[in-house]
């Protein structure tokens, strides 16, 4: 069965501080592993895809990063409109997008 | 190019009562998914279309919950008879081919009392 974990739940950050959210998976023939960021009130927003171990996709103060076991989306000098919950999702063999259950990131001024 | 409509935005009922949300995905998008996210959790896929036709509802209790997507375009999502753990809010998403990033609506937030 595929699965996707989120780890940290809620991570605080000072502005300028970097740090990274992990997201661990299995799942059966990695089709793509996707990240999108949530705002409160509002449906997930599609950040970055990433197809296969080793690539690297980067957009702004984010960098996505992929292993065959896990992703890390780093975040160098967060900004405190950099605030949201952060998803990670899987899509394999099963055709089917899982999430994980997100990381809520606050970055404090 | 508009995004993924929902409508009602809020809807708050009692158990045992019915409710409907509708979605009109972006033009041109073949497939239509339909999330339930439970408030601190990531969205949890219901059903999926592809046009008009089912391509996933092995997670849509089927009890209660009905879908359909007339003419391949907008859908509904009917729950019959609400319980108080259907409280969420229930995404709509689109993407032109399956695989493809998905496009999410704004959601209608569910209050079951």
């Amino acid at each position: 069965e595929d699965q996707v974990t989120q780890s940290p739940e809620a991570l605080r950050l000072q502005e300028g501080e970097s740090s990274s959210l992990n997201c661990s998976y299995t799942v059966s023939g990695l089709r793509g592993l996707f990240w999108y960021r949530q705002d409160p009130g509002k449906g997930p927003e599609f950040l970055f895809t990433l197809y296969s171990a080793g690539e690297e996709k980067e957009k702004e103060r984010l960098k996505a990063t992929l292993t065959k076991k896990e992703s890390f989306l780093h975040i160098t000098a967060p900004k405190p409109e950099d605030s949201a919950t952060y998803l990670c999702a899987v899509l394999g063999n099963t055709g089917k997008l899982i999430f994980g259950q997100g990381t809520t990131l606050q970055v404090k001024p | 190019e508009a995004g993924v409509a929902q409508s009602p935005r809020y809807k708050i009922i009692e158990k045992r009562q019915s409710v409907a949300f509708w979605c009109n995905p972006i033009s041109g998008h073949a497939t239509l998914y339909w999330y339930q996210q439970i408030l601190g959790q990531g969205p949890k896929l219901l059903i999926q279309f592809q046009n008009n036709g089912v391509v996933d509802d092995s997670q849509l209790p089927k009890d209660r919950f009905s879908a359909e997507r007339l003419k391949g375009v907008d859908s509904t999502l009917k729950i019959q008879p609400a319980k108080l753990e259907d409280s969420a809010v229930y995404l709509c998403a689109s993407n032109r081919v399956r695989n493809e990033k998905l496009f999410f609506g704004s959601g209608t937030q569910l209050s079951v009392l």
